[in-house]
């Protein structure tokens, strides 16, 4: 079956661009997560969804920092003012939001560069 | 500190040798434990995952869990020049997974 996409899978913008990237998770996955990847790093937690709603957004760094996901399915994840410090790979992960070690399946990743 | 230490390597191997990969961390919350394969340019992908102290193998992949240090570890036996890739190790109390660096794996053919 179909994995985790996510769309664009480059992004080159100017620094005080806003910017939109998107996550097509795997069908039927309730739960769905963003995660950042720098240079040489590990993926860090920006947050996650149970169906529609924003579960823990903690990790988001800061305000200028925004997801959503209206209908349970798609989320997109938007940056304004985007700054050179953003540039990193945005990946999203889903899985079916049970109980236990509930595996996160991760999409290929948006790779975001601000010039 | 980081919450999940990793050695970032590189590490270079011949074929069929045994790569040794370890992960520390401090959070006693978490309670379930995967290892990651990254290639280039490509999403993490899961390899294993365990809940509990002890040995789990899976093919030539064997992960183990000491809870009591707060040690994680993976082997792979008879490395093949494919297994050449970041090697991630992560860890979670429920949803939240946190990551290591990941090490860096290469296997000389």
């Amino acid at each position: 079956g179909a994995g985790v996409s996510q769309t664009p899978s480059n992004k080159v913008t100017e620094k005080g661009k806003y910017v939109e990237l998107r996550c097509d998770p795997i069908s039927g996955h309730t739960a769905l997560y963003w995660y950042r990847q720098s240079l040489g790093q590990g993926p860090e937690f920006l947050i996650y969804f149970q169906g529609t709603g924003a579960a823990d957004d903690s990790g988001l760094p800061n305000d200028r920092f925004f997801a959503v996901r209206p209908e349970g399915s798609v989320s997109t994840l938007k940056i304004q003012r985007t700054e050179r410090g953003d540039s990193a790979v945005y990946l999203c992960a889903s899985s079916s939001g049970l109980q236990g070690p509930d595996t996160q399946y991760f999409g290929p990743g948006t790779r975001l560069t601000v010039l | 500190q980081k919450e999940v230490e990793q050695d970032p390597g590189p590490l270079s191997v011949p074929e069929g040798a045994i790569v040794s990969l370890n992960c520390t961390y401090s959070n006693s919350a978490f309670q379930y434990f995967m290892w990651y394969r990254q290639y280039s340019r490509k999403g993490p992908e899961l390899l294993m995952y365990t809940y509990s102290s002890g040995n789990k193998e899976d093919g030539r992949f064997t992960a183990q869990v000491d809870k009591s240090s707060k040690y994680i570890s993976l082997f792979i036996r008879d490395s093949q020049p494919s297994d050449s890739a970041t090697y991630l190790c992560a860890m979670k109390p429920d949803y939240k997974l946190s990551f290591g660096a990941g090490t860096t794996v290469t296997v000389r053919a």
